[in-house]
């Protein structure tokens, strides 16, 4: 199956500070990309929808100016949570579908604490 | 938008049981995938069934897409089976995003 590479796996950070969390598709390309968080003991939800080439698409109650999304090339989508506080610490995970938009293939996710 | 619904949502096996895991979904779905999260929060692909049967060593897959729902088999548990199993639908005229479902908690116990 396709790979999908997230980096950092874990961040530790200051509140007021911004963190930016990569998402890379390796073997192939993603016109789209998509970023979901979650809360401990709950489900995935989506944030946003991550254009190649075009804005992003956020989801209904996800703040766009926080939650910061480039999708720089056809293989790199990244996420910056700005001037962070510790309601935004969570498991932050993207994905990218394969050929033909069908099958979702993860990233490894992102434990982020702001302390 | 599309409700994504599982069953139960925590499950207790002793290992060496079997157990079915039931995913209902209320509208028609263009993909159905299963998931199994493990302990480091990474989510491992178990099948990507829209429809039909799959089987995959001790895991097997059902779905009925004309009755929006899903079944996954787990037999003869073992502990490393432990961990949080997610269904997901998609929808292509929703942007390919997926809609999970609340997940299956599952201890397999020694």
């Amino acid at each position: 199956g396709a790979v999908v590479s997230q980096h950092p796996s874990r961040v530790i950070c200051k509140s007021g500070t911004s963190v930016k969390i990569e998402c890379r598709s390796l073997d192939f390309q993603a016109t789209t990309m998509f970023w979901y968080r979650q809360f401990p003991k709950q489900s995935l939800m989506l944030m946003a929808t991550s254009n190649e080439g075009s804005k992003a698409t956020y989801e209904q109650g996800v703040e766009k100016d926080k939650f910061l999304i480039n999708h720089a090339s056809l293989t790199l989508s990244t996420l910056t949570v700005t001037s962070a506080h510790p309601e935004d610490s969570s498991f932050y995970i993207c994905s990218a579908p394969g050929l033909w938009n069908t099958e979702a293939f993860f990233g490894q996710g992102t434990r982020l604490t702001v302390v | 938008g599309i409700q994504v619904e599982q069953s139960p949502p925590d499950l207790i096996l002793q290992e060496g049981a079997n157990s079915t895991l039931r995913c209902n979904f209320s509208d028609s779905v263009n993909n159905l995938q299963w998931f199994h999260q493990n302990p480091w929060g990474q989510l491992i692909n178990l099948f990507y069934i829209p429809s039909g049967t799959k089987q995959n060593g001790r895991l097997s897959a059902t779905t009925v897409a004309t009755e929006r729902y899903s079944l996954l088999y787990i037999s003869s548990s073992q502990t490393t089976d432990s961990g949080v199993y997610f269904c997901a639908a998609l929808i292509y005229n929703q942007g390919g995003k997926l809609i999970f479902g609340q997940g299956t908690e599952l201890s397999v116990k020694p």
